[in-house]
């Protein structure tokens, strides 16, 4: 089983570039999230999506679009990068019991440094 | 959402029991705490997830108090791999649901 899969791994930016980060789940997991975590930091929510055709802000939203594409892939997309975004993306889908989120399981991440 | 209190770093040795403990005084009723470990360049990976008393698997036991506003991670004769970075999340259907908010967590540091 891949679980979470996100792509790129790495990627460079210029500041004002768009680019959209890929994520996608095997496990048929309704809810999708999308994290960044600075050095030495812990992990913020940026959007998350508790199923399939929703949506919504966390912690972060400011400067990012999401889409559910469908149940599998959840897409995040900075339309106009800034340094200040520069980070570790971390893409994560969990199963829900009883609207409890029981444990998330996470992607590889992606390093994103934007010049 | 309760907000979540850990010590920010811990050390220990390897072979000893490793104890982090949680406090959430404004826990609600039907939230659940859950705990993840990250290790430097890899995604948080669950742990253990409980609502009250004792829960247990492979890995390690969450003690959680009848008053339920603070929790005990507790890991037996840890090794030099489990040093990482603990998180201590409280959530349920009631306060936040869906939106999982990791804290700062705390660094443990095993050494030989």
């Amino acid at each position: 089983n891949a679980g979470v899969t996100q792509t790129p791994k790495f990627q460079v930016l210029k500041t004002g570039q768009s680019m959209t980060l890929q994520c996608a789940q095997d496990m048929n997991h309704n809810s999708m999230y999308w994290y960044r975590q600075d050095p030495g930091m812990g992990l913020r929510l940026i959007y998350y999506s508790a199923s399939e055709g929703t949506t919504d802000k966390g912690e972060v939203p400011n400067g990012y679009n999401v889409s559910r594409l469908n149940k599998r892939e959840f897409s995040l997309r900075l339309e106009s990068a800034a340094p200040s975004q520069t980070s570790v993306y971390f893409c994560a889908s969990s199963e829900v019991v009883g609207g409890r989120v029981k444990n998330l399981f996470f992607g590889s991440g992606t390093q994103l440094s934007v010049l | 959402l309760a907000k979540t209190t850990q010590p920010i770093s811990m050390d220990s040795y390897e072979g000893q029991e490793v104890n982090i403990t949680c406090s959430h005084n404004n826990i609600a009723t039907n939230d659940y705490i859950t705990w993840y470990q990250q290790f430097p360049s890899q995604g948080p990976r669950f742990i253990i997830q409980g609502y009250k008393t004792k829960v247990t698997n492979e890995v390690a036991s969450l003690f959680i108090p009848a008053d339920r506003k603070s929790s005990t991670l507790s890991l037996p004769r840890v090794s030099l791999s489990d040093t990482a970075v603990y998180y201590c999340l409280v959530g349920g259907p009631n306060t936040g649901g869906f939106k999982t908010i990791f804290g700062a967590g705390t660094r443990l540091f095993v050494k030989a």
